[in-house]
């Protein structure tokens, strides 16, 4: 199982503010996930990344979301101007084999008040 | 739209017994299937993956897949208390490189002394 840190372990941001959520260290993993969970629903696949570009993203992942490889190991994610329903855990997940096997990063808090 | 769906429980067993959980998903193409367990407030955390029909054990763990049925169980045999936690369930419906999953709301598991 690949060792994921993410930072920060809680974000709290005012509505409208820009969030930046890492994944770190990342090394030799070809797939790359995120994931968010709003309190008490399910896990929703934001969007993946191959080979360092966009693979797939879901409907979740509009022009307000952004990720990034800034220096060919960190994941980041960026939220441009936080809503109220963007308050969720989110998680990032690298596979290093394949697409398949995702093993979830211990998660961001966001609050967004 | 590909749904999963869990039964979310709780479901409550005595500490020694085997706790049944079940998923179905909409998705026939569906080519693996995933088991997650959620403590509260942490990540999910992969448990069991099973791509063939029939049973995969792995320790007191057993998955079992039905393909014509649509339907994925994960057994737990001898439970303990530390098994309490919630049991996500998740699906790749598109093969290939597009890896991302669709989870279930989960199974929240409570495993009496």
């Amino acid at each position: 199982e690949p060792e994921v840190t993410q930072t920060p372990s809680h974000q709290v941001t005012q509505m409208g503010q820009e969030v930046i959520l890492r994944c770190v260290p990342i090394s030799n993993h070809l797939y790359f996930y995120w994931y968010r969970q709003i309190l008490g629903q399910k896990v929703e696949f934001l969007v993946s990344f191959y080979n360092n570009e966009i693979s797939e993203k879901s409907e979740i992942f509009d022009d307000q979301f952004s990720v990034e490889r800034p220096d060919g190991s960190n994941f980041t994610l960026k939220i441009r101007s936080t809503k109220l329903e963007d308050s969720a855990m989110y998680f990032c997940a690298p596979n290093p084999g394949g697409p398949d096997t995702q093993y979830f990063g211990p998660g961001t808090r966001l609050t967004v008040l | 739209q590909k749904e999963v769906e869990q039964n979310s429980g709780p479901l409550s067993v005595p500490e020694g017994a085997i706790a049944s959980l079940n998923c179905t998903y909409s998705d026939r193409g569906s080519q693996s299937f995933f088991w997650y367990r959620q403590y509260s407030g942490k990540s999910p955390e992969l448990i069991m993956f099973i791509y063939s029909n029939g049973d995969k054990e792995d320790g007191r763990f057993t998955a079992q897949l039905n393909k014509a049925s649509q339907y994925v169980s994960l057994l737990i045999r001898d439970s303990q208390p530390s098994d309490s936690a919630t049991y996500l369930c998740a699906v790749n419906p598109y093969g290939g490189s597009q890896g991302n999953l669709i989870f279930g709301k989960g199974t929240k598991l409570s495993v009496k002394p």
